[in-house]
């Protein structure tokens, strides 16, 4: 069974970091490209980052690039998300999710890419 | 940057009944589409991808159509657990992006 575990969401003030981790299981993590996706309180999904399963391609959302770093260490079957310089606006439940597809490094290749399975999610609050 | 525009915002249904969601894309995405159902307090979860293919163990009252810009998912006879929101999702091709629609509500009437 897959299983996807997020933690390290909490209380933080604005410009403060936090580290997101995503404990993965029920699959062979090293062969799959895995994301981030959030959702702020009473509102809809938003992507945040996507990495390739080997973290050669690695892309982000306008609204996060140059602040947060996506990482991996297929060794541990985790997927990590480093927020820097956190804002209000960037309070909400962040979710890990497996990619169904292949994350590409050219335009000339984009085969199709969704999320198939989906963590239960981490709470960050951005907040003085 | 493709918008997904879903329709409508609510729909009010009643068990049994069947279930009409739209989605409209600001330009063709071919049939590079999702749909996503999201209960109170819980994760999404993958229903239909490339536009009519269910996910693993999706239940066959599910169906999802379309192609370009015009996209439909459709719950043939609504069932108790149905009661959800459902988000559309595609993904832009270069610079890769991955957006949702604002979801739809389906609630008891």
């Amino acid at each position: 069974e897959v299983q996807l575990v997020e933690s390290g969401g909490g209380l933080v003030k604005p410009g403060g970091s936090l580290r997101l981790s995503c404990a993965a299981s029920g699959f062979t993590f090293s062969s799959y490209s895995m994301n981030w996706v959030r959702q702020a309180p009473g509102k809809g999904l938003e992507w945040v980052s996507s990495i390739s399963s080997s973290s050669s391609y690695i892309y982000y959302a306008d609204s996060v690039k140059g602040r947060f770093t996506i990482s991996r260490d297929n060794a541990k079957n985790s997927l990590y998300l480093q927020m820097n310089s956190l804002r209000a606006e960037d309070t909400a439940v962040y979710y890990c999710a497996r990619a169904r597809g292949i994350l590409t490094g050219s335009p000339k290749k984009t085969p199709p890419y969704y999320f198939d399975y989906w963590g239960q999610g981490t709470l960050v609050t951005v907040s003085s | 940057e493709i918008v997904l525009t879903q329709s409508p915002a609510t729909l009010s249904l009643s068990p049994g009944e069947r279930a009409t969601l739209s989605c409209r894309a600001s330009q063709s995405v071919s049939s590079y589409l999702a749909w996503y159902q999201q209960k109170p307090g819980q994760a999404p979860r993958l229903l239909i991808y490339d536009a009519s293919n269910r996910a693993t163990g999706i239940p066959a009252r599910f169906s999802g159509s379309g192609s370009g810009t015009d996209f439909t998912l459709t719950i043939s006879s609504l069932e108790p657990e149905d009661f959800a929101v459902y988000y559309c999702q595609q993904r832009s091709n270069w610079p890769p992006k991955w957006t949702f629609g604002q979801g739809t509500k389906v609630e008891i009437k």
